[in-house]
């Protein structure tokens, strides 16, 4: 079945640096959604993209979609301690409306 | 408007007792999904129904049963709970997820923390 794998799976950086994480899906996606899910919450839905190439900007955070529509990337600029969580991409499997999730990357912020 | 509620937040159960974790939406949203969540494995899909008496299977349905004869309701029922069971829950609605067509994505009910001892 579907796959949609994020790397890193954990990631530490100081507070001010950047990060990434790479969303990889074995199979072409429509589009691709983002989400943050902070500790002890639930995710929250950030972005949705659809289009080859597209990129989108939310302040701080840069989403990309790859050209092949299997693959994704987040980064975040400058991070804050806010920035800390869990960040998901998800897709549509087979049928589109199966929505598989990735299996996250989990982001700490140290001041 | 309350959004997707869950209910209970918290809950202990022996193995083989059964139990249903409500889940409830006032956005008149067709599709809705129960997820798992395990440490390390991000959030797994049990199952999905694309609007009021239509559910299919997600990624790991075995030993959990949903219904939706509703729009707004969707439950999910353990049938005989084990310990594999363990995990956080969480119910998610969507107006057009997996179509491209909305921009919204998910909404997220504040998730049901199962133990089973």
């Amino acid at each position: 079945g579907q796959q949609v794998m994020q790397i890193p799976q954990y990631q530490h950086v100081q507070e001010g640096e950047d990060f990434t994480t790479y969303c990889n899906s074995s199979t072409t996606l429509s589009n691709i959604q983002w989400y943050k899910q902070r500790p002890g919450g639930h995710p929250v839905f950030l972005i949705q993209l659809v289009k080859s190439g597209e990129v989108k900007k939310q302040k701080r955070l840069t989403f990309q979609f790859g050209e092949a529509k299997k693959n994704s990337s987040l980064h975040i600029t400058a991070t804050q301690t806010t920035d800390v969580g869990t960040y998901f991409c998800a897709g549509p499997g087979a049928p589109r409306l199966k929505y598989i999730f990735g299996t996250g990357t989990r982001l700490k912020v140290l001041a | 408007n309350a959004g997707v509620t869950q209910t209970p937040k918290f809950q202990v159960l022996k193995t083989g007792q059964s139990m249903t974790l409500q889940c409830a939406q006032d956005m008149n949203h067709e599709y809705m999904s129960w997820y798992r969540q395990d440490p390390g494995m991000g959030l797994r899909l049990i199952h999905y129904s694309v609007g009021a008496g239509i559910t299919d299977q997600g990624e790991v349905p075995n030993g959990y049963n949903v219904s939706r004869s509703t729009t707004e309701d969707f439950p999910l029922r353990l049938l005989s709970a084990a310990p594999s069971q363990t995990s956080v829950y969480f119910c998610a609605s969507s107006n057009s997820v997996g179509t491209g067509m909305s921009a919204y994505g998910y909404t997220f009910g504040s998730g049901t923390r199962l133990t089973v001892v």
